[in-house]
This record gives structure tokens, sequence and C-alpha cells, in this order.
């Protein structure tokens, strides 16, 4: 079946690296995502990998994959304040259009 | 240029009643795809729209139904809402094909009391 999960609370200083992990269990999963959510809004894409590659960077945000082991991580460099949030990661095939989400890390971050 | 717009923004309703949340997809944008987010939860898929039919489902009762119109807008129906219901509902507009092209709308606040 389709499972994504991820811890749920991490708090880092202003100007260090943050790195939430996600794990999951569909091998058929073609992309995989991370969203951002701040309070009352909906999700805002960040970025997103294709399972064929290892890493994705943009910007301040690097994507790792292993796929071996089904493990997904997004490090923030420089993290801001205004980086606060919940982050999601999620899953999706090319075949269904739709998304499988974990229950969302939210990072803390303070100055 | 608009992304996806959601209306209304918040709702309260009592038990048992029905209600009707509205989408209208980013310009450009085909398919539609409705989540229930519960608080502190990640959001769940309900289903998704495509050229006017149900395409997929989620896990999710029939009292929860759907419809997509020609001009791609749709709407998500619930019927005998529960207390369990409350939510925030998220739609989701994507190119047909693209995944990886999908656009939230900010929700519907839907508290059932």
């Amino acid at each position: 079946g389709e499972d994504v999960e991820q811890s749920l609370f991490l708090s880092v200083r202003e100007g260090d690296s943050s790195v939430i992990n996600c794990t999951y269990t569909d091998s058929s999963s073609t992309y995989l995502y991370w969203y951002k959510q701040e309070p009352g809004a909906g999700l805002q894409l960040l970025t997103y990998i294709f399972s064929n590659m290892d890493m994705k960077q943009d910007q301040r945000l690097t994507v790792l994959l292993n796929k071996k082991d089904k493990h997904l991580s997004l490090r923030i460099a420089d993290t801001q304040t205004g980086d606060s949030a919940i982050y999601f990661c999620a899953e999706g095939n090319t075949g269904f259009q739709k998304l499988v989400f974990g229950t969302g890390t939210r990072l803390l971050v303070s100055p | 240029d608009a992304g996806v717009t959601q209306s209304p923004t918040h709702l309260i309703k009592t038990r048992g009643q029905q209600v009707t949340l509205r989408c209208s997809p980013k310009s450009g944008h085909d398919t539609v795809s409705w989540y229930q987010q519960a608080l502190g939860q990640g959001p769940q898929f309900i289903f998704q729209y495509y050229e006017e039919e149900e395409r997929q489902r989620g896990n999710f009762p029939d009292r929860f139904s759907g419809h997509q119109f020609p001009n791609y807008s749709s709407e998500l129906n619930v019927n005998a809402l529960l207390l369990g219901d409350s939510a925030l509902y998220l739609c989701a507009s994507s190119p047909r094909g693209q995944v990886y092209g999908y656009t939230f709308g900010s929700g519907t606040r839907l508290t059932v009391v």
C-alpha cells in the first residue's frame, strides 16, 4: 500500500541548515514532492524530484533521494524565520495523478 | 494570472446538513482534484475530475460527490454531514497528465457543529 511518514517537529536557529526527512512505501512512485503550508494557507509546491534522480538543487533547497531505502530528504540552507511552516512530503504516480501526503513536519526557526 | 480559487473560505454547518464547495482552476488547467485535510494531518485524496467525469476516487464514502463543469470549474458536495467532516478542503488543478503541475487553492475551512 501507499504510506508516507515524516517526523513531526524540527526546531533550528536562524542561519542553520534544516533537514527534513521522509520515508515512503510505494516503489512505483514516479515523482516525489515537497510542499510548504503556512498557517491558514493552502499548499505551495517547493520542489519535486523524479524517481530516477538522486539529487536536485534549487537555490537554498536540496532534495536527496535514496530509492533503495525509499528515503527522501529536504535540506534548507541558511534557514530564515520566514521558513517556519509545515512541510509535507508527497509521492505521486504519472498514471494516476493523485498525491499521497505524509503527516507533515512542523519547522520552527528561532532568531 | 489567477491561481486556483476556492469559495467560500470558511463555512459552519450543522450535523446532517449538506454542503457545496466550489473551485475554479488555474487558467490553462483542465483537471481538478479535491483533498481533505483534517487538523494536524496531511491532505487525503478525495477524487479527481477530468472532462466532466470522476476519474479516480480515494477512500471516501458516497456522501462525498462532485461535479465538473464545461469551463473546468468544479464542486464538491458532502451530504449528511458528520462532525468528522470538519476539515480544510483543498482543490488542486493541473494540466492533464502533469502530476508535477499541481496548483493548490487556499482551501475552504468547513466546521461541522
